[in-house]
């Protein structure tokens, strides 16, 4: 079975200030991974996804990440943070084939100090 | 595209008693899916539907959940004898159909949740 793991429960980070946000997954074959964010009161956001090809993806709202077989990750970076970023962002995997539901982590709280 | 729409968004009722909540996924989109999210958690498949066809379920649904899509459009939720522990963000998603040749993945659209607190 497949698992999603964010080491990070809170970030704080500086606006202006550069951020990464880890995931690591578990999964027996090549995995479909995704990064959603989640502000309050408000659905589930995709940012971006890996389906295969380039390991480094690009997404939405000046967010990338990059996978990495060999360390079974797949981080999320901003180079530059806006304080509007202050949300939880989930990492997910998919599993292929007919049901493609989707397995998250347990989220990491993002906070931006002014 | 109206997104993905669920009703209520928030539900308070009291433990033993039943409730019932409805997601409306966006139009030609065949696939619907159920998610729990509990607090400090991410979000739990629970099951999902394939047009009206309820095609997996997951070891959280216990006897006394049970989802419909009947007519393979809206979908219901419904909870009985509820009990405390069945607190949560009740999510649901949509997706569209898979195309031969296309990606093997389909984004899934979220709703906004319904938020069940049992007292």
């Amino acid at each position: 079975a497949q698992s999603v793991t964010q080491p990070d429960i809170h970030i704080t980070v500086s606006e202006g200030a550069s951020l990464e946000l880890r995931c690591n997954y578990s999964y027996g074959a090549t995995p479909y991974l995704f990064w959603y964010v989640q502000s309050p009161g408000q659905g589930l956001q995709l940012l971006l996804k890996y389906f295969s090809g380039d390991t480094l993806v690009q997404g939405i709202k000046g967010f990338e990440a990059e996978f990495k077989r060999s360390q079974s990750s797949f981080n999320l970076r901003k180079p530059s943070v806006h304080w509007s970023d202050a949300a939880e962002y989930f990492c997910a995997v998919g599993a292929g084939g007919g049901g493609n539901k989707l397995t998250f982590g347990t989220g990491t709280q993002l906070k931006v100090e002014l | 595209d109206t997104g993905v729409s669920q009703d209520p968004r928030h539900k308070i009722t009291k433990r033993g008693q039943n409730v019932t909540f409805r997601c409306d996924p966006i139009s030609e989109h065949n696939r619907l899916y159920w998610y729990r999210q509990t607090l400090g958690q991410g979000p739990e498949f629970l099951t999902y539907f394939q047009n009206e066809a309820q095609l997996e379920k997951s070891r959280l649904l216990s006897d006394r959940f049970s989802a419909e899509r009947p007519k393979g459009s809206f979908s219901t939720l419904e909870i009985q004898r509820t009990e405390q522990g069945d607190s949560a963000m009740y999510l649901c998603a949509s997706s569209s159909p898979l195309k031969r040749g296309g990606t093997p993945y389909n984004e899934q659209f979220f709703g906004p949740g319904t938020r069940l607190t049992v007292l």
